[in-house]
């Protein structure tokens, strides 16, 4: 089993940078550990990705403001997404995925807000 | 990048009905397909992984098929605790992109 909590500020100002971080308790080895949000009535959007060697991937509408990275010496990898706008506004979670699979397990999402 | 377009965007089913949703890919992406169905205030839920093989602990009504560009997720006998919005998501490669979601409600 894993559990995934997540953490992180809530309420942002325009410009600033969101900054979430995600622990991981179980498993680690051979899997992603992704980014995932969904704005208020909208899908789900991805956000990236990034393995335990440090490895990235991210969405190319997002490349250019967004960092993922990870601690492995903590078990936990981060976010940050710069220049916010009203437009990131949505419930984030972060999320396990095999290399080559569905993402199966999920932190508790946190809710953030620019305004 | 490649593009994952579901259909319907929205339906309305009576329990018990045959339900079938639809993920197309704009390029081949084999059976790197998954399928996961989202309550409100829940996290998404991974039903099938492999474009065909169902996550354990599913029901078996719930399954799904295809490969190359073409997918479908299937609901046999819809129950009311199905109702909810449905996402296909690619994983062959990044961006792991998900289609725009499907919006199931009981007629």
């Amino acid at each position: 089993q894993v559990h995934l909590p997540q953490w992180g500020a809530g309420l942002l100002k325009p410009s600033e940078t969101l900054s979430l971080t995600c622990a991981v308790y179980g498993p680690s080895f051979d899997f992603y550990w992704n980014w995932i949000r969904q704005p208020p009535g909208k899908g789900l959007e991805w956000i990236g990705e990034i393995n335990r060697s440090g490895r990235t991937n991210y969405n190319s509408s997002l490349k250019s403001r967004v960092t993922i990275s990870v601690d492995t010496s903590k078990n936990q990898f981060s976010l940050r997404l710069s220049s916010v706008t009203a437009a990131d506004t949505a419930l984030y979670w972060c999320a396990r995925a095999p290399l080559l699979g569905g993402i199966d397990a999920w932190g508790q999402g946190t809710p953030v807000t620019v305004s | 990048d490649i593009q994952m377009t579901q259909s319907p965007s929205s339906l309305s089913a009576s329990i018990g009905d045959r339900v079938t949703i639809t993920c197309r890919a704009s390029q081949d992406i084999s059976n790197y397909l998954a399928w996961y169905q989202k309550k409100p205030g829940k996290v998404p839920n991974l039903l099938i992984y492999g474009a065909s093989t169902v996550q354990s602990g599913v029901p078996s009504r719930f399954s799904g098929s295809g490969s190359g560009t073409h997918f479908t997720l299937t609901i046999t006998s819809l129950q009311p605790e199905d109702v909810a919005t449905y996402y296909c998501q690619k994983y062959d490669s990044a961006p792991r992109t998900f289609g725009q979601g499907t919006r199931l409600e009981i007629k």
